[in-house]
């Protein structure tokens, strides 16, 4: 069982924007505003696609956006593309006195 | 250009021992924390060390703690996880990655991963 919970799946239709969910604690997400997304296609490497919340790094196009309230932060796909079918996870910092990184179970993105 | 080859994954047998080793390339080794993080087939992923950049500070997961010692070598701008004591839930991808182009705890550079199968 992941330390985060995420859906198991989510999809749209080309265009479209669909939000995806990241639920922790206080002791992670809640507690701190490392929350990285990624992104992975079968078979390859997962890829980051937002860090610290709600940055994207150089050469992620801006219809990935990141946002968190309170302990759930979630990364929404604007605009859909049939390449943006994936799994997505997301990761956060969990804890100084016995620090780790944990992840979401992962959420397959179809786009229908 | 970033690259982080992995290698040493093999089949072993449960209780058994395995040295998995990371090369870096295209970045200066010494500045960055590393970290190694697996991939269970077909199943979500699972952080399982960090490693600072001097090798001074080293943090692990709750489920590989006392099993695995993470280390590096800067001088061969390597990475390395020891891993003792393997049970079958051990067996996954494990990848090595990057941290810092964009902040601690942040997995900016990936490599393709290395398998390692614990069965009898």
């Amino acid at each position: 069982q992941s330390a985060l919970t995420q859906p198991p799946s989510a999809s749209g239709s080309p265009g479209q924007s669909v939000t995806i969910s990241c639920t922790g604690t206080s002791s992670d997400v809640g507690g701190y505003n490392y929350v990285s997304w990624y992104q992975q296609h079968p078979g390859k490497a997962p890829k980051l696609m937002i860090y610290e919340v709600s940055k994207r790094p150089s050469g992620v196009p801006d219809r990935f956006s990141g946002s968190k309230s309170g302990n759930t932060a979630s990364l929404t796909v604007s605009g859909l593309q049939a390449e943006d079918e994936a799994d997505y996870y997301c990761s956060s910092y969990a804890g100084s006195n016995n620090l780790r990184v944990v992840f979401g179970g992962g959420t397959k993105l179809t786009v229908l | 250009e970033v690259q982080l080859v992995e290698s040493g994954g093999v089949v072993v047998q449960p209780g058994g021992s395995l040295r998995l080793s990371c090369a870096a390339s295209g970045f200066t080794f010494d500045d960055y924390t590393m970290h190694w993080v697996r991939q269970a087939p077909g199943k979500g992923l699972e952080w399982v060390s960090l490693i600072s950049w001097d090798g001074g500070s080293t943090y692990y997961a709750d489920s590989v703690k006392g099993r695995f010692t993470i280390s590096r070598d800067n001088s061969k701008n390597s990475l390395y996880l020891q891993m003792n004591s393997l049970r079958t839930e051990d067996t996954a991808l494990y990848y090595c990655a990057k941290d810092g182009d964009y902040g601690d705890y942040v997995f900016d550079y990936w490599g393709q991963g290395t398998l390692v199968t614990v069965s009898s």
